[in-house]
């Protein structure tokens, strides 16, 4: 069945430093992808999004790349802060649906 | 702050019993639609309403409805319920000028959190 993302991982890193959090999606008419960051007791927050028919996107500290060849989205986050903390999702949609598909999710742990 | 608000923030109810949840996307949102989110499951679309009318439907139990009225705001009516549905639900809004067609930016609400006991 469809599928973006098959596990949820946790990602620990030290403030300031870089983080990549990955993700891999199954449908390949998927042209719409986005990232969501999900604090703890709050609802998932967009972050950034790209189409397919780019395979790169920047914004304030975050970039999204995409390599439709393999099927893969990774978000890039810039000097890390303890504010990055929470778990970020991916979710794609294709071309005839508004729909969100979501993946299980990567936990972000940053320590001072 | 997403602009999206959903009412209850949390609810705690019986086996059997059935609910409404409320959501009021954000201003010139159109398009409202409903995510469950468990933990064995994760996110997972139930619904979508543009305009007053169902435009797509996801994983949604046929004991679950949905609605959307005139002045856009929408509920998610779960009846008989069943320990299973304790969950996150999400309600998120989009534009909706995209025809259906994808590639709309969702916001999301805050969430309400059901407790079936």
């Amino acid at each position: 069945g469809e599928s973006v993302g098959l596990h949820l991982p946790t990602l620990s890193v030290q403030e300031g430093d870089n983080s990549i959090i990955n993700c891999a999606y199954s449908n390949s008419a998927s042209d719409y992808f986005i990232w969501y960051k999900q604090e703890s007791g709050k609802g998932p927050q967009f972050i950034i999004d790209i189409r397919s028919n780019m395979d790169k996107r920047q914004g304030q500290r975050v970039t999204v790349l995409l390599n439709k060849t393999v099927k893969h989205l990774s978000l890039q986050i810039a000097a890390t802060q303890p504010g990055d903390s929470a778990v970020y999702f991916c979710a794609e949609s294709s071309y005839n649906t508004d729909k969100l598909i979501f993946g299980t999710g990567t936990r972000l742990q940053v320590f001072p | 702050d997403s602009g999206v608000t959903q009412t209850p923030k949390h609810l705690i109810t019986a086996t059997g019993q059935r609910v409404t949840l409320r959501c009021s996307p954000r201003s010139g949102d159109l398009s409202v639609y409903w995510y469950q989110q468990s933990l064995d499951q994760g996110l997972q679309f139930l619904i979508q309403y543009y305009n007053g009318e169902e435009r797509a439907k996801g994983n949604i139990l046929e004991r679950f409805s949905a609605q959307q009225f005139p002045d856009l705001h929408s509920e998610l009516n779960l009846s008989s319920l069943e320990l299973g549905d304790s969950a996150l639900y999400f309600c998120a809004s989009s534009v909706g000028d995209g025809g259906g067609r994808g590639g709309e930016t969702q916001y999301f609400g805050p969430g309400t959190r059901l407790l079936v006991l």
